[in-house]
């Protein structure tokens, strides 16, 4: 069935570090692909997204490339900051559903 | 930046009881949906809302759930008799426009209902 694998966590870094989070997908046809992001004591919120292969999402220093041939979705920042400390949910949603399907989440923690 | 607001932020009911969460997306958008996430577990899609209706909803969202709009506002997820089961953090999300069109859901803070 339809599911998001997440990188099993937690990943602790030193600040300034680069960050990989990897998120592989079973989807059937061509989902868009979220990257939602939940600091400590808030709810989730939209970090980056991209809806067709090849497609780049970026924000706050944080990228991810949809990869069809590998139906991955690879969460990167080139240097981590303390305040990017948080939990990373890789998700998806496909043609004619209304639902996202979230991984496990990865928790970050970066420490100065 | 508009955002979506849950109330209350935690609630605790006794097993059997009902349990009314609250939500006021953003004001401008159409689609509403509900997910929980149990306690070390994946968040999961429990129902959609539009147009006054349930567009989808998942194995997880039986009898004892039920969605309402009650009035321009609120969204609100009724569990008619709790379970231990349905201890978890509730989350509410609402969008512009359908999933399938692309357009991200916004979160709200959630609630975190703990059932004893």
């Amino acid at each position: 069935g339809n599911s998001v694998t997440q990188m099993e966590g937690p990943v602790t870094l030193s600040e300034e570090a680069f960050l990989t989070i990897n998120c592989t997908y079973t989807a059937t046809g061509y989902p868009s692909l979220f990257w939602y992001v939940q600091y400590p004591g808030e709810g989730l919120q939209l970090l980056l997204k991209a809806t067709k292969a090849d497609d780049k999402g970026s924000n706050k220093g944080f990228e991810a490339t949809y990869r069809k041939e590998t139906t991955s979705f690879h969460l990167e920042k080139g240097s981590v900051q303390v305040s990017d400390s948080a939990v990373y949910f890789c998700a998806f949603t496909q043609g004619g559903s209304e639902k996202l399907v979230f991984g496990k989440g990865t928790k970050l923690t970066v420490n100065p | 930046e508009p955002e979506v607001t849950q109330t209350p932020s935690h609630q605790v009911t006794q097993m059997g009881q009902e349990v009314i969460l609250r939500c006021v997306p953003i004001s401008n958008h159409l689609y509403f949906y509900w997910y929980r996430q149990i306690l070390g577990q994946k968040v999961e899609f429990l129902v959609s809302f539009y147009n006054n209706e349930i567009s989808e909803k998942s194995e997880i969202f039986d009898d004892q759930f039920s969605v309402e709009r009650p009035d321009g506002s609120n969204f609100t997820l009724k569990i008619r008799s709790t379970k231990l089961e349905d201890s978890a953090m509730y989350f509410c999300a609402s969008s512009a426009e359908a999933s399938y069109s692309n357009q991200p859901q916004h979160f709200g803070d959630g609630t975190r209902l703990s059932i004893l």
